[in-house]
């Protein structure tokens, strides 16, 4: 059973526009959370990471967690063409499990001029 | 430069003949992990070391031995390569409460 779940996509976004990306995970133990990037044949490039409730803002990009639902979303504002990429949502718990990631599928955004 | 490495960027072998993708980072992070990716399937967890002499399973560990002697290294050894393990390989490190950085991935086709 796939513990992060992340919309496939694609997700088309006009350029300027707001991207919202979504993850849900199934491990409630679950307490750090991250985002990556990913071009196309590059490696995941870390982008955010959150670990309490609620957002935190970095630049043109917002993450979003809810751990009573179990949820963590990613918000990209004015999106630009340079934006087109995979996004993988990572978890983790803490102490003795920190270091166990369980990585989401991925969601590919395409931002069209 | 802080960074991941990993050799080789590419490798063809064949079936059984024992293979070993090297990993070091410079940036004195006490883990370490290896990860496939494979299309549709996402990055999947290997193995991970907390530090020195310490290693866990992570989600997919048969096939793959891991061994982290120094600190700054952690290899990954196939045995016995089959072609199921044809795959995108990645390294990793961080600190304890940080996010991967990533190597630049090991393409490994196992015929």
């Amino acid at each position: 059973q796939k513990e992060v779940e992340q919309n496939s996509g694609p997700l088309s976004v006009p350029e300027g526009a707001i991207a919202s990306l979504n993850c849900t995970y199934s491990d409630r133990g679950s307490q750090s959370f991250f985002w990556y990037r990913q071009y196309s044949g590059k490696s995941p490039e870390l982008i955010m990471s959150i670990y309490s409730n609620g957002d935190k803002e970095d630049g043109r990009f917002t993450a979003q967690l809810n751990k009573a639902s179990q949820y963590v979303s990613l918000l990209i504002r004015d999106s630009q063409p340079s934006d087109s990429a995979t996004y993988l949502c990572a978890v983790t718990a803490d102490g003795d499990s920190w270091g166990k990631f369980q990585f989401g599928a991925g969601t590919q955004v395409v931002v069209t001029p | 430069e802080a960074q991941v490495t990993q050799n080789p960027r590419y490798l063809i072998t064949v079936t059984g003949k024992k293979l070993t993708v090297t990993c070091s980072q410079n940036m004195n992070h006490e883990y370490m992990s290896w990860y496939r990716q494979d299309p549709g399937l996402g990055l999947r967890q290997i193995y991970y070391s907390m530090n020195v002499e310490v290693t866990d399973k992570g989600d997919v560990p048969e096939g793959y031995k891991v061994s982290r002697k120094e600190k700054r290294n952690f290899p990954l050894i196939l045995e016995s390569p089959s072609p199921n393990q044809t795959s995108l390989y990645f390294c990793a490190s961080s600190y304890t409460g940080v996010g991967y950085t990533f190597g630049s991935g090991t393409r490994l086709t196992v015929v």
